[in-house]
């Protein structure tokens, strides 16, 4: 199975700051053939279901606030929240779905400090 | 608009079974795949397995072989996950969550039902 490692499990921003989110994942999720990274990440607010930010690694979900970027590949990748709002206090997810079973981070708390 | 609508709580016994259904609207039933995942609670997400409605397939987590089964009625676009031998560590909240279909297999989670809470307790 593919392991994806985030990093913080938790994080304290102050509005209006940039917060950072790292996943790692075991293997390589790059599909060679369309160049594509089937890799995505994932909001969840309480008592509420994930809610998809990032698909293909970099390709925001329409509807999501452009100031949520992801970026990476391979085996690296990287949420950035470019100006904390208070709406974003949520746990993040990082998944693969490259092949099965597709797995998720652990989960990330995102915080206002 | 695209929903996908679960079914109500259950509370079961141990060794009892459960069937969550997932009832969708808002697009073509069987141009897309139905994903289970689950969430225990305060904890993470984890993949249970996935069906195809258009003919069926399904691709299950090893974890779960034996003990799950997944089917669709397209006459409802209703997708239904049936969990067998039920223990205290299957307490946990059910999503379905639609993924296109890539590679062989299920693209990222679109959408996600609103999640139904099973709670297996003697």
């Amino acid at each position: 199975d593919i392991v994806m490692t985030q990093s913080p499990d938790s994080l304290a921003v102050s509005l209006g700051e940039r917060a950072t989110i790292n996943c790692k994942s075991s293997q390589s999720v790059l599909y060679t053939s369309n160049n594509k990274n089937y890799f995505g990440w994932y909001q969840q607010k309480p008592g509420q279901p994930p809610k998809l930010l990032i698909y293909w690694a970099s390709t925001r979900e329409s509807g999501v606030p452009d100031r949520f970027s992801g970026s990476g590949s391979g085996t690296d990748f990287t949420l950035t929240i470019s100006s904390l709002q208070a709406e974003d206090v949520a746990v993040y997810y990082c998944q693969q779905y490259y092949t099965t079973p597709y797995t998720f981070g652990q989960g990330t708390k995102l915080e206002i400090k | 608009q695209v929903q996908l609508v679960q079914s109500g709580a259950e509370v079961k016994k141990p060794g009892a079974s459960v069937k969550v259904s997932c009832k969708a609207s808002g697009y073509f039933f069987t141009t897309y795949g139905i994903n289970w995942v689950r969430q225990a609670p305060g904890q993470g997400l984890e993949w249970m397995g996935w069906i195809t409605p258009h003919n069926g397939n399904t691709n299950y987590a090893q974890k779960f072989q034996g003990r799950v089964t997944m089917t669709t009625d397209t006459s409802t676009s209703t997708a239904y996950m049936e969990l067998r031998s039920l223990s205290s560590d299957d307490t946990a909240v059910y999503y379905c969550a639609r993924g296109s279909y890539c590679a062989g297999g299920s693209c990222y989670f679109d959408h996600w039902g609103q999640g139904t809470l099973v709670t297996v307790s003697s």
